[in-house]
């Protein structure tokens, strides 16, 4: 199975700032499609998880452009150029390339 | 408008049975692999199981393998979980949304709460 180890697990930021959150694969996630099916999720508190960036990099619909994502192979960041009050909540790198699918454990980010 | 709207949730006594749905809409159903994905109280969020367009291919979690199916009804555009064998572990919230399709996980249901207690 593919662990995803996130890091750090939680993060205090002042509004405005920057914050950047990082997921470690224990396994290779291209796909023998030439793809690297990883995922980013927002999960505010009492919602549904929210996906925020697909394929590493690639934005999803109606998502703000201060969210980027980077990365390739094992390791793979995701980046809030400067955060907002509504950024605050749990972010899940998730990998879905092979199955089981997997999860990190979720970093906390919330306003200093 | 993408909708996945689950239902079937409640309270169960361990070693008890729940069949969980979702209906789906908006977009062409039989396109699209589906997935439950669950999330215990306070914790994070735990893929369960997956079925493929045709639902033929399924996967599941070591820690529901044998205990839960997954099946769909393409007519009705609908997944299910059917959950036997419950355990106090199992409690959670159980969220469907797409799996593999042009972006996988890209839209999620709302929630089923499945509460396993005596």
């Amino acid at each position: 199975d593919a662990v995803l180890t996130q890091t750090p697990l939680s993060s205090p930021v002042t509004l405005g700032q920057p914050a950047s959150i990082s997921c470690r694969s224990s396994q290779n996630l291209v796909h023998s499609d030439g793809n690297t099916y990883l995922n980013w999720l927002q999960q505010r508190p009492g919602q549904p998880p929210r996906l925020l960036i697909y394929k590493i990099s690639n934005r999803f619909s109606g998502v703000p452009d201060r969210f980027s994502g980077s990365g390739a192979g094992t390791d793979f960041t995701l980046k809030i150029s400067r955060v907002e009050a509504e950024d605050v909540g749990v972010y899940y790198c998730m990998q879905v390339t092979q199955f089981p699918r997997t999860f990190g454990q979720g970093t906390k980010v919330e306003i200093k | 408008e993408v909708q996945l709207l689950e239902s079937g949730g409640g309270l169960v006594q361990p070693g008890g049975s729940l069949r969980l749905s979702c209906a789906a809409s908006g977009f062409t159903f039989t396109t699209y692999a589906m997935g439950w994905v669950r999330q215990a109280p306070g914790k994070g969020l735990e893929w369960v199981s997956t079925i493929s367009e045709n639902g033929i291919n399924t996967h599941y979690a070591d820690s529901v393998k044998g205990r839960f199916t997954i099946s769909r009804d393409n007519s009705k555009n609908t997944v299910h979980l059917q959950m036997i064998s419950l355990r106090v572990e199992d409690t959670a919230v159980y969220y469907c949304a797409r799996d593999v399709g042009v972006v996988m996980y890209d839209y999620w249901g709302q929630g089923a709460l499945v509460t396993v207690s005596s």
